[in-house]
């Protein structure tokens, strides 16, 4: 079962727009919503990750704006850079699944040109 | 401090060959995991461990085993490689406690002829 969604699968941005990536999850029991940074060659590294109790969080140009009664969650990526190009990917761990267990999204490709 | 080192980075095997891949941490984590990486289908786990001695099976486990005789190893064993293992393999390691961030090695690129 596919217990995140991720969407779009590719994003092309120019320098200086908005970037946004969507997730939507099914378990409500879910209680951890990370972001990981992929580079080609590179293993994902955590971007920014927030908790169900707040509906924002922001670190520098990332934002997650979540919304808990629609289960999704969305990366916003203000006055992206070309040095932004990765594959992004969502996540949703906790909810009693310990262990460092992550269920991760199917990844989107950004693009930001110059 | 290296962090999370895997080897090989590159691996071509053939039908029904074995192989195992390391993993190796350096900042003393109790929770490691196996992820596999395919296009369109994000990272998948295949196994996972809690401490030395303790393992459990993730979403994709069949075709792999595991061992955890240290804190610091983790390596990763394909009994008998098949095409449809051909992925990238990432290893992860994280600290106890709440929700840590995970830290994934640079993975090992596997392709089974």
């Amino acid at each position: 079962q596919q217990q995140v969604k991720q969407s779009p699968q590719s994003l092309i941005v120019q320098k200086g727009g908005i970037s946004i990536i969507n997730c939507a999850y099914e378990n409500t029991a879910f209680d951890y919503f990370p972001w990981y940074q992929q580079f080609p060659g590179k293993g994902p590294a955590l971007l920014i990750a927030i908790r169900p109790d707040v509906s924002e969080k922001k670190e520098g140009r990332f934002t997650i704006s979540f919304n808990k009664s629609a289960k999704q969650f969305s990366l916003h990526i203000m006055d992206s850079q070309p040095g932004d190009s990765a594959t992004y990917f969502c996540a949703v761990g906790g909810g009693g699944t310990s262990y460092g267990k992550l269920t991760f999204g199917q990844g989107t490709i950004l693009t930001v040109h110059p | 401090n290296a962090g999370v080192t895997q080897t090989p980075k590159f691996q071509v095997l053939k039908t029904g060959q074995s192989m195992t891949l390391q993993c190796a941490q350096d900042m003393n984590h109790e929770y490691m995991s196996w992820y596999r990486q395919d296009p369109g289908m994000g990272l998948r786990l295949i196994h996972y461990s809690v401490g030395a001695g303790i393992t459990d099976q993730g979403e994709v486990p069949n075709g792999y085993n595991v061992s955890r005789s240290t804190t610091e190893d983790f390596p990763l064993r394909l009994l008998s490689a098949a095409p449809s293992q051909t992925s990238v393999y990432f290893c992860a390691s994280r600290d106890t406690g709440g929700n840590q961030p995970q830290h994934f090695g640079d993975g090992t690129r596997l392709s089974i002829l």
